[in-house]
């Protein structure tokens, strides 16, 4: 069984702060997705990146970067220099890898709720 | 980008009514859509998967006549709940994976608040 662990329920930091949102999954299966999600307070859920398991290059897009690391089964997200806008509930997600990809489900982490004061 | 859209974005309706709520995929094809349910403060719980032109396939623990899903063509799926009850009363979110260009990302719906009095 799958399943995704964001030992982080609630971190709050000043603007500019630096903060790195942990993640630690376990799976069966040796290839797979894994995913981060931003939710806002109205709910919708933003789509931040997406990585396959035999891709492990570090991703960096502009303040956001990730971290893979296979061998610890971790996937951290670190946000540079955090702005109030980045206050959101982050989850952390996995799916199986299929070819087509269409009926990969999610799992997703109970989330991390980030306050970033001014 | 890829967009899902889903409407209504908030209902409230009365305890043992019906509430439709539809997921459309906007400028892609889905021959799959996932339902998921979202408590307050709580993370993402799937329901089902809904499958144009077959069968919905549901989650342990899902009633399948509590929660009615559609898929009625390959842009809309529609998530029915029957005879509505405030334990209902939830955040609902559908996603779709647009496979037909750019990295298959997985796009979800802005979600419905549903609450039952």
């Amino acid at each position: 069984a799958q399943k995704v662990t964001q030992a982080q329920t609630e971190i709050s930091v000043v603007e500019k702060e630096d903060v790195t949102l942990d993640c630690v999954y376990e799976t069966r299966d040796t290839t797979y997705y894994l995913f981060w999600y931003k939710q806002p307070p109205s709910g919708e859920l933003v789509f931040l990146i997406r990585r396959n398991s035999f891709d492990e290059q570090n991703e960096i897009s502009g303040r956001y970067s990730w971290n893979f690391q296979k061998s610890t089964s971790s996937f951290n997200f670190t946000i540079t220099a955090s702005q109030v806008v980045d206050s959101a509930v982050y989850f952390c997600a996995l799916s199986e890898y299929l070819k087509s990809g269409a009926n990969s489900k999610l799992t997703f982490g109970k989330g991390i709720t980030l306050s970033v004061r001014p | 980008g890829a967009v899902v859209s889903q409407h209504p974005s908030r209902v409230i309706c009365k305890s043992g009514t019906s509430v439709k709520i539809e997921c459309r995929s906007l400028d892609f094809q889905a021959t799959t859509m996932f339902w998921y349910r979202q408590f307050p403060k709580q993370s993402l719980m799937l329901m089902a998967t809904s499958n144009e032109g077959s069968k919905a396939t549901y989650e342990q623990g899902v009633e399948k006549d509590k929660f009615l899903i559609n898929h009625a063509s390959l842009t809309l799926s529609t998530l029915t709940v029957t005879s509505a009850h405030p334990e209902d009363s939830s955040f609902y979110i559908c996603s779709a994976r647009d496979l037909g260009g750019g990295k298959g990302e997985l796009f979800f719906g802005e979600g419905s608040r549903l609450t039952v009095l």
